[in-house]
């Protein structure tokens, strides 16, 4: 069965600085994707990354960062120089591989972000 | 483009009644997924169709829970004889073609039963 499981339930940071958001991941499949959503006030989540667990290479887009360590089974999702429009749950997400298809996200609990002024 | 479509965007309903969501994925998304999701958590699998066959429905929590896509398209969600703990976001995702694909997502149906 899989697992994802995000520690953190709520954090809050004053805006500029740096926070990590934690993901832990447990499958037995030995290729799988893992994923990152945010969810603003409005409801609707919004999708930030996909990663291919073949593929362990950090990836950087603006103030996002994201730090796989299939090692240690972690997925960890970091925001540089925080601002307001930050604050949102955050969701690690991950799914088996089926050759050529798709398939269901198991999502975390959620991280609640709070950036404050 | 237009994004995932759902209404309606809220729907209260009495224990017992039933009630049918929609879904309006985006245009040319053969996959369509629906997730539950209850206050304060993440979101949980209900059901899978690829076009308009339904591959998943390991996630739906009773035979109350019914979902189609008669055209490979518009898919609905109905409850049957509604009851309390029914009562969460239910949320409507597409994706494309192709392997594990990023799910993109509607704003979700806030049903509350009474």
């Amino acid at each position: 069965a899989q697992k994802v499981t995000q520690a953190q339930t709520e954090i809050s940071v004053v805006e500029k600085e740096d926070v990590t958001l934690d993901c832990v991941y447990e499958t037995r499949d030995t290729t799988y994707y893992l994923f990152w959503y945010k969810q603003p006030p409005s409801g609707e989540l919004v999708f930030l990354i996909r990663r291919n667990s073949f593929d362990e290479q950090n990836e950087i887009s603006g103030r996002y960062s994201w730090n796989f360590q299939k090692s240690t089974s972690s997925f960890n999702f970091t925001i540089t120089a925080s601002q307001v429009v930050d604050s949102a749950v955050y969701f690690c997400a991950l799914s088996e591989s089926f050759a050529g298809a798709n398939s269901k996200l198991t999502f975390g609990k959620g991280i609640t972000l709070s950036v404050r002024p | 483009g237009a994004g995932v479509s759902q209404s309606p965007r809220y729907k209260v309903a009495k224990r017992g009644q039933d009630v049918a969501l929609r879904c309006d994925p985006i245009s040319g998304h053969v996959s369509l997924f629906w997730y539950q999701q209850a206050l304060g958590q993440g979101p949980e699998f209900l059901t899978y169709f690829q076009n308009e066959a339904q591959l998943d429905k390991s996630g739906l929590p009773s035979d109350r829970f019914f979902a189609e896509r008669p055209e490979g398209s518009v898919s609905t969600l109905k409850i049957q004889r509604t009851q309390q703990e029914d009562s969460a976001v239910y949320l409507c995702a597409s994706s494309e073609e192709g392997e594990n694909q990023p799910q993109h997502f509607g704003d979700g149906t806030r049903l509350s039963i009474l």
